[in-house]
């Protein structure tokens, strides 16, 4: 089956950085992606990843190795509205997307 | 960047009443979108695919007479939820795929469906 696993939850400090991982099983891969998410809100685009390697955006970055089956989402110096739900989700090989079940993100002044 | 709009953000309705719920991709052409349902601090959960022209594709354990999809046009699906009940109270979201050379996924802003 396919499979997505993040860690459930994570604390981190205010100005700190932190990284949120992901591994993933599934038929096929057309490129992951990071999501984030505030409660009662709809998820925000973040990153995409197909090749492997660190892609830097701001204070994110994202990186993936296709051969380990796994990414990291980087949040630097962490701000106060960086708490959130982050989502990882793959693209198999019929194009369908399969979400993790979502990171949440405390972050602690 | 390209935007989806979902309408209506939030709905409330009796039981046994059907509301629609419009998604629409504002500057680009989606010829597939999705809609999934969120429970509370639950991930996302895919409930079908809406496919311009065809029927929709449903995930295992979602009632197609239920719930009805039509995506009549390469801008516009819609979501009927038929006959609602209180336990069909959720969040409903789509997103559509664009594709070029920074594919996303971009997502309507999300309907909360109320049932009493």
């Amino acid at each position: 089956g396919q499979n997505i696993d993040q860690p459930t939850e994570m604390t981190a400090t205010e100005g700190a950085i932190v990284q949120i991982n992901c591994t993933y099983q599934t038929s096929g891969f057309n490129g992951l992606f990071w999501y984030q998410q505030h409660a009662g809100e709809a998820p925000t685009f973040l990153s995409y990843n197909v090749l492997d390697g660190l892609e830097e955006k701001g204070r994110f970055s994202s990186f993936l190795s296709r051969s380990k089956g796994y990414s990291y989402l980087l949040l630097k110096e962490l701000q106060m509205k960086d708490s959130a739900s982050y989502l990882c989700a793959v693209m198999d090989s019929n194009y369908q997307l399969i979400w993790g079940a979502g990171t949440k993100l405390i972050i602690k002044p | 960047g390209a935007v989806v709009s979902q309408h209506p953000s939030r709905v409330i309705c009796k039981s046994g009443t059907s509301v629609k719920i419009e998604c629409r991709s504002l500057d680009f052409q989606a010829t597939t979108m999705f809609w999934y349902r969120q429970f509370p601090k639950k991930s996302l959960m895919l409930m079908a695919t809406s496919n311009e022209g065809s029927k929709a594709t449903y995930e295992q354990g979602v009632e197609k007479d239920k719930f009805l999809i039509n995506h009549a046009s390469l801008t516009l699906s819609t979501l009927t939820v038929t006959s609602a009940h209180p336990e069909d109270s959720s969040f409903y979201i789509c997103s559509a795929f664009k594709w070029d050379l920074n594919t996303e996924a971009f997502f309507g802003q999300g309907t909360r469906l109320t049932v009493v």
